[in-house]
């Protein structure tokens, strides 16, 4: 079983702050992908990293995905009340339908 | 609009009921999940269909049935409901595969006393 263990598990902050959120594994994965979720809704999609290496921003938030595929990172610049919720890494293998979350990070940005 | 709708949201049942959460999708997706969400533990995946008539066990699938008769419905099916099910389960569907991006229905909260 493939697992991905997230860091931390809760976090509090205020608001401008930078922060980043941790997903690791000892296993590789051909694409890593970010979600996050509000209370009482399902997760929504932040983005999806495919190649070793690679980084992605979206607006205030910069995802990279490890050299060797097995990790991640989530980077938050100036975090706003906004971006309070539980976020979720999750792995899989091309075109597998085994997908594999994280236990999730809880981050509430204080104003 | 496109979506992924579960039903029943709320369920309070007595341990050994037979129960069924529907699960449906209208954006014509070839995969679609079943997780479940416990405090502390992400979501966990229950089981899968890569297509109809193609199902598969995810990591934690004891207690837990699923038919894909129809591309559109993927319901999961508790033969026999016990308190360890009690939990938030959610169904996804996506285009190909769980490395695609996946669309999540709104949650069942299950409670079996």
């Amino acid at each position: 079983t493939q697992l991905l263990e997230q860091s931390p598990q809760f976090l509090s902050i205020q608001e401008g702050e930078n922060l980043t959120v941790y997903c690791n594994s000892s296993s590789v994965f051909s694409s890593l992908q970010w979600y996050r979720q509000e209370p009482g809704e399902g997760p929504v999609l932040l983005v999806t990293v495919v190649t070793g290496g690679e980084v992605k921003k979206l607006k205030r938030l910069t995802f990279q995905f490890g050299d060797a595929r097995k990790d991640s990172s989530l980077h938050i610049t100036a975090a706003q009340p906004g971006d309070t919720g539980l976020y979720l890494c999750a792995g899989g293998d091309t075109n597998a339908g085994k997908s594999t979350f994280g236990d999730g990070t809880t981050l509430t940005v204080k104003p | 609009e496109a979506q992924v709708t579960q039903n029943p949201r709320y369920l309070i049942t007595v341990t050994g009921k037979k129960l069924t959460v529907t699960c449906s999708q209208n954006m014509n997706h070839e995969y679609m999940s079943w997780y479940r969400q416990d405090p502390g533990l992400g979501l966990r995946q229950i089981y899968y269909s890569m297509n109809v008539e193609v199902t598969d066990k995810g990591d934690v699938p004891e207690g837990y049935k699923v038919s894909r008769k129809e591309k559109r419905n993927f319901p999961l099916i508790l033969e026999s409901p016990s308190p360890n099910q009690t939990s938030l389960y959610f169904c996804a569907s996506s285009l190909k595969s769980g490395t695609y991006e996946q669309y999540f229905g709104p949650g069942t909260r299950l409670t079996v006393t």
